[in-house]
C-alpha cells in the first residue's frame, strides 16, 4: 500500500530534550516536505527536499532540522524543544515539480507534539 | 507572511445548501492545489488547476481558477453531512505556500 508514516504519532516532552521525528514513502518520491499545523494558520511548511542531500528552508525553519540521506526517508529533528514548537507535524511526498507544486502530496497521518 | 490567503475562515451550513470558499493570493500563481481534511485526519488531495479560467468538476464540487491566476474558488452544491472538513488551496509560484483554510460545519 502507497503510504507515508510518521512516528510517533503522540509525543510529550520536556523544554531542551532533543527529540526526532521519522518520516518514511514507499512511492519513490523525490519531493519530501514538514508542515507543522496551528489552529487558525493552517499548514506552514518547516522544511522541504527536491532530493537526496538537497534540503531548503520553508517559511517556518527556526528551531527545526532536516536530513536527506535517503530518497525514502526524512527525518525532523528539535535539537532544544520549546514550548511554541507545541504543534500538529504531517510529512509529506510527492514527485519532484517545477516550484514546489505541480504534484499531488501525500499526507502521513500526522504527530502531535507537546512541549512541556 | 501570508500571501495566500483563504475566506471565510469558517462556514456554517445547512445540509442541501451549497456554498463557496476563496483562495486568493497576491502573486500570480502557476498552478493550484485543493486539499480536504476531515477532523482528526491529514490533508487528502483533491485537484490541481493549471490554466488560467480552468474550471473542473467532481461530482458536486467545482474548482474555478482565475483568468489572472491569483485566485482560486471552491464550490459544493447541496451539501452533505459528509463534506464536514477544512479546505485549503495550496498556490505555487517558485514558492509552495497553503492557506488557511475554511473549516466547514454541516447541520443536519
Amino acid at each position: 500500500e502507497a503510504q507515508v508514516t510518521q512516528n510517533p504519532r503522540y509525543l510529550i516532552t520536556v523544554t531542551g530534550k532533543k527529540l526526532t521525528v521519522t518520516c518514511s514513502q514507499n512511492m519513490n518520491h523525490e519531493y519530501m516536505s514538514w508542515y507543522r499545523q496551528d489552529p487558525g494558520l493552517g499548514l506552514r511548511q518547516i522544511y522541504y527536499s527536491m532530493n537526496v542531500e538537497v534540503t531548503d528552508k520553508g517559511d517556518v525553519p527556526e528551531g527545526y532540522k532536516v536530513s536527506r540521506k535517503e530518497k525514502r526517508n526524512f527525518p525532523l529533528i528539535l535539537e532544544s524543544p520549546s514550548p511554541n514548537q507545541t504543534s500538529l507535524y504531517f510529512c509529506a511526498s510527492s514527485f519532484a515539480g517545477g516550484g514546489q507544486g505541480g504534484f499531488e502530496q501525500f499526507f502521513g497521518p500526522g504527530t502531535r507534539l507537546t512541549v512541556l | 507572511g501570508q500571501q495566500v490567503m483563504q475566506i471565510p475562515q469558517y462556514q456554517h451550513v445547512q445540509e442541501g445548501e451549497d456554498f463557496t470558499t476563496y483562495c486568493n493570493s497576491s502573486t500570480t500563481l502557476s498552478n493550484i492545489q485543493w486539499y480536504k481534511q476531515r477532523p482528526g485526519g491529514h490533508p487528502v488531495f483533491l485537484i490541481q488547476l493549471v490554466k488560467s479560467g480552468e474550471v473542473k468538476k467532481q461530482k458536486r464540487l467545482t474548482f474555478q481558477f482565475g483568468e489572472a491566476k491569483k485566485n482560486s474558488s471552491l464550490h459544493i452544491t447541496a451539501t452533505q453531512t459528509t463534506d464536514v472538513g477544512t479546505y485549503f488551496c495550496a498556490g505555487s509560484w517558485g514558492k509552495f505556500q497553503f492557506g488557511a483554510g475554511t473549516q466547514v460545519v454541516v447541520t443536519p
